[in-house]
């Protein structure tokens, strides 16, 4: 009973370097999505994606990047990292829109950026 | 861009006391949904309202939708430590994009 998972938990890096946070769903989920929770600021939305083949961008896109080849997998790229990309980041998935937007989130990729 | 405001940011009680907190827009929701997240994890939902003047149950918790759609509220009865948390509200607008409130953090103290 996974849900949804995202590797990994915890990552420091440098500034200017690159990487990719993984999230995964074994739920059949349509819907994914990808927010970064802020200290006051609760959950603000960076892509989504409505299905394979699909992505838009969300509220606060700049730096990232996202690709959905499979229903299963959503990864966020962080092109040149930099400390205000320094947050919580949590993915989710739901079965579609409406009232079926119950969103399922993982644990969270701890980013800090130095 | 869409918001929701909730209030308020902090909230610390004694155990077995009452508490209520609030989340408000200027738009009318299609429908809102309430989270609870606990630290290192992502948040679970609790509920979701469509119907203006809803209220929904869920033990000691008591979820109510303004009757214009705009703002509800979490009421909670006899708080326990267990209910210690961030508790997020949700607003969807008709479209596949949730919109997250800033949350409030409860803490009840033993």
């Amino acid at each position: 009973n996974a849900g949804v998972t995202q590797t990994p938990k915890f990552q420091v890096l440098k500034t200017g370097q690159s990487m990719t946070l993984q999230c995964a769903q074994d739920m059949n989920h349509e819907y994914m999505s990808w927010y970064r929770q802020d200290p006051g600021m609760g959950l603000r939305l960076i892509h989504y994606s409505v299905g394979a083949g699909i992505t838009d961008q969300g509220e606060v896109p700049n730096g990232y990047n996202v690709s959905r080849s499979t229903t299963e997998d959503f990864p966020l790229r962080l092109l040149s990292a930099a400390p205000s990309q320094t947050s919580v980041y949590f993915c989710a998935s739901s079965r579609g829109t409406g009232l079926l937007t119950e969103a399922f989130f993982g644990q969270g990729t701890r980013l800090t950026v130095v | 861009t869409q918001l929701l405001e909730q209030s308020p940011q902090f909230l610390s009680i004694q155990e077995g006391e009452n508490l209520t907190v609030y989340c408000n827009s200027s738009s009318v929701f299609s429908s809102l949904q309430w989270y609870r997240q606990e630290p290192g994890e992502g948040p679970v939902l609790l509920v979701t309202v469509v119907t203006g003047g809803e209220v929904k149950k869920l033990k000691r918790l008591t979820f109510q939708f303004g009757d214009a759609r705009k703002d509800s509220s979490l009421h909670i009865t006899a708080a326990q430590p267990g209910d210690t948390g961030l508790y997020l509200c949700a607003g969807s607008w008709g479209n596949e994009k949730l919109t997250f409130g800033t949350g409030t953090r409860l803490t009840i103290i033993p």
